[in-house]
């Protein structure tokens, strides 16, 4: 199993650039996450997808946040335009079932993004 | 809404040392309770859980045992290991959560041969 696959690893950019960070779920799972890591807010869920459905995407900071999942096999977050404040790790993780369920989450390694 | 505490690190200690990490939540109803760890330049990983009151989660020598009445769910280990060095997240699904699962701050540990 090649667990959940995000690219690129390591992402460096300067501000106001589009920056896109890539998502492969475990093969099967329903649900996709994409979170956001930092020092000063831990682990913030920014939204989730069900079946590829959007299902809540409250955490999205702001209207430069977008995120797609275009089938079961691909979800996108993007950036545009990329502030400073956005520096931090995303990680993406899927699950098979509903959190209700206690279905376990699965991340990947995440992408630390480096805005300057 | 639903919440979780967990006690500030970063914790360090000595190999074979008995660890305690504290974890106290907030939540409507019952909810499920988790820990998560995650080792240097990975992502998370379930460690345990446990569903109910008085539950004990365990795995890999980790336990932590679901109580309502103190709403807590303290992760321990009776002797840690180099290895053991990580972040551990304490974690809620509650039922006012839906599909959403709620994670602490985390706590780093840092065992030192």
């Amino acid at each position: 199993d090649a667990g959940v696959i995000q690219s690129p690893r390591h992402e460096v950019t300067e501000m106001g650039q589009e920056v896109t960070l890539r998502c492969k779920p475990i093969s099967g799972h329903d649900y996709l996450f994409w979170y956001r890591q930092t020092m000063m807010r831990g682990l913030e869920l920014l939204i989730y997808f069900n079946n590829n459905v959007p299902i809540d995407d409250s955490g999205m900071p702001e209207d430069r946040f977008s995120a797609k999942m275009p089938n079961a096999s691909f979800s996108t977050l993007k950036i545009q335009p990329s502030e400073p404040r956005d520096s931090a790790v995303y990680f993406c993780a899927s699950s098979l079932g509903r959190a209700t369920y206690n279905s376990p989450l699965h991340f990947g390694n995440g992408t630390r993004l480096t805005v300057t | 809404g639903d919440s979780v505490t967990q006690m500030e690190g970063p914790v360090t200690l000595s190999e074979e040392a008995f660890l305690t990490i504290n974890c106290t939540y907030t939540a409507t109803g019952y909810p499920s309770l988790f820990w998560y760890v995650q080792y240097p330049g990975e992502g998370l990983q379930l460690l345990l859980k446990a569903t109910k009151a008085d539950d004990k989660g365990s795995n890999k020598g980790f336990e932590a045992t679901y109580r309502k009445e103190t709403t807590s769910f303290h992760l321990e280990k009776g002797s840690v290991q180099v290895s053991d060095s990580a972040v551990y997240f304490c974690a809620l699904n509650g039922p006012t959560s839906y599909d959403k699962v709620i994670f602490g701050p985390g706590t780093s540990l840092s065992v030192i041969p």
